[in-house]
């Protein structure tokens, strides 16, 4: 039971590329969320899926969107990478009694 | 005033000692709390739930004081594997509405042999 994958671990990428980061899991999860972990801020939540075919914003969407592909699979995308977006980026399946997340994907943009 | 709020440390503590973390939250109508546990360069995993007339889990024993909006987490008899980022959980969600969980920023264990 792999719970969430995520892929890639690691990427780096110069200011202005785009990429895509993959998340799937297999819990059954009808949520799925994308955050941010940078030194000193915490997670913050970018964007989240309650349902499959629905996406809300989180605290800081800004410069990112995501696609809720089906049941398993949510990814993100940054269109325009941007060095503020360096960080280590978690996503997450569950409920309101708690998450699973992902090992975790560390970007760096320079 | 942050939605939820830790001192984020270090604790540092020998081997054996008992330690508590605090935590406040501000938001009133929080429904559900948790204690997560971060290790150095991993993905946060969910450690327990705290539950309104306290929870105890082996050596881990979560409290939760509504009327004063504080949580807290109690690690007896510390090991040197307790050495973490303990983050402090909350969510609005009530019954099967959907909540997002809202984050501490964590407070920081060492045990020290």
């Amino acid at each position: 039971n792999a719970g969430v994958t995520q892929t890639p671990k690691f990427q780096v990428l110069k200011t202005g590329q785009s990429m895509t980061l993959q998340c799937a899991q297999d819990m059954n999860h009808n949520s799925m969320y994308w955050y941010r972990q940078d030194p000193g801020m915490g997670l913050r939540l970018i964007y989240y899926s309650a349902s499959e075919g629905t996406t809300d914003k989180g605290e800081v969407p800004n410069g990112y969107n995501v696609s809720r592909l089906n049941k398993r699979e949510f990814s993100l995308r940054l269109e325009s990478a941007a060095p503020s977006q360096t960080s280590v980026y978690f996503c997450a399946s569950g409920i309101n009694y708690g998450y699973t997340f992902g090992s975790g994907t560390r970007l760096t943009v320079v | 005033r942050k939605e939820v709020e830790q001192d984020p440390g270090p604790f540092n503590v020998p081997e054996g000692a008992t330690v508590a973390f605090n935590c406040t939250y501000s938001n009133s109508a929080s429904q559900s709390f948790f204690w997560y546990r971060q290790d150095c360069r991993k993905e946060p995993k969910l450690l327990m739930s705290v539950y309104s007339s306290g929870n105890e889990d082996g050596r881990f024993t979560a409290q939760l004081n509504r009327a004063s909006q504080y949580i807290s987490l109690l690690i007896r008899d510390s090991k040197l594997s307790d050495s973490a980022t303990y983050l402090c959980v909350v969510n609005t969600a009530y019954g099967g509405s959907q909540g997002n969980l809202i984050f501490g920023k964590g407070t920081k264990l060492s045990v020290k042999p």
